[in-house]
């Protein structure tokens, strides 16, 4: 089974250039989660999804930050401009819901020059 | 803070040493969960045990639950050195926060051939 896929990998742009992650879930879990990695900080919660519509959005850091679900099956976290302080390892993770095991993806890269 | 909080920060031992790791949270929860991640990867579960559960045992896991004293312990009994890691602690909450995962900030294990 494929597990959760994100694309890119690794990504280096330059300040004040948009950045568009991208996430498949797992097929059948109605739950996916965006989280943002540093070392500063850890692992922070930036929004998750439930059915596709956005139920916590609390942790996104700010405007620059957007996330769309488009369908079940397809997922998408912007940053525009993109700033150096950006720069961590983003993942997205997703889950049948309710609080119960959540997959997480191999994770992008991001370095923001 | 609803995120649960690892001790210790770091663990450092022999291979074929047992290796604790505990885990405290501050609100009551429907789940905690164990993960581990190894460097530049996403965190991949290892165990789940229910608010009602006390103790659970998965190959050489052993996870404790007291809710009493809302903390939780991974064991890692023979440890070996693939199973050097970071392990985190996730509470899944009642309620409204149903749905996420609170993260902490992990313990860093190291075990040494």
């Amino acid at each position: 089974d494929a597990g959760v896929i994100q694309s890119p990998r690794h990504e280096v742009t330059e300040m004040g250039q948009e950045v568009t992650l991208r996430c498949k879930p797992i097929s059948g879990h109605n739950s996916l989660f965006w989280y943002r990695q540093t070392m500063m900080r850890g692992l922070e919660l930036l929004i998750y999804f439930n059915n596709n519509v956005p139920i916590d959005d609390s942790g996104m850091p700010e405007d620059r930050f957007s996330a769309k679900m488009p369908n079940a099956s397809f997922s998408t976290l912007k940053i525009q401009p993109s700033e150096p302080r950006d720069s961590a390892v983003y993942f997205c993770a997703s889950s049948t819901g309710g609080g119960e095991t959540q997959y997480f993806g191999p994770g992008t890269r991001l370095l923001v020059l | 803070s609803q995120q649960g909080e690892e001790d210790p920060q770091a663990l450092s031992i022999q291979e074929g040493e047992n290796a604790t790791m505990n885990c405290s949270y501050k609100t009551s929860i429907n789940n905690l969960q164990w993960y581990r991640q190894n460097s530049g990867r996403g965190l991949v579960h290892l165990i789940l045990i229910r608010s009602n559960e006390r103790e659970k045992h998965s190959g050489r896991l052993r996870v404790t639950l007291d809710t009493s004293k809302k903390s939780s312990s991974l064991l890692i009994t023979a440890s070996r050195a693939a199973d050097t890691a970071s392990y985190f602690c996730a509470t899944a909450g009642r309620g409204s926060t149903l749905g996420r995962l609170y993260f902490g900030r992990g313990t860093q294990l190291t075990v040494w051939p």
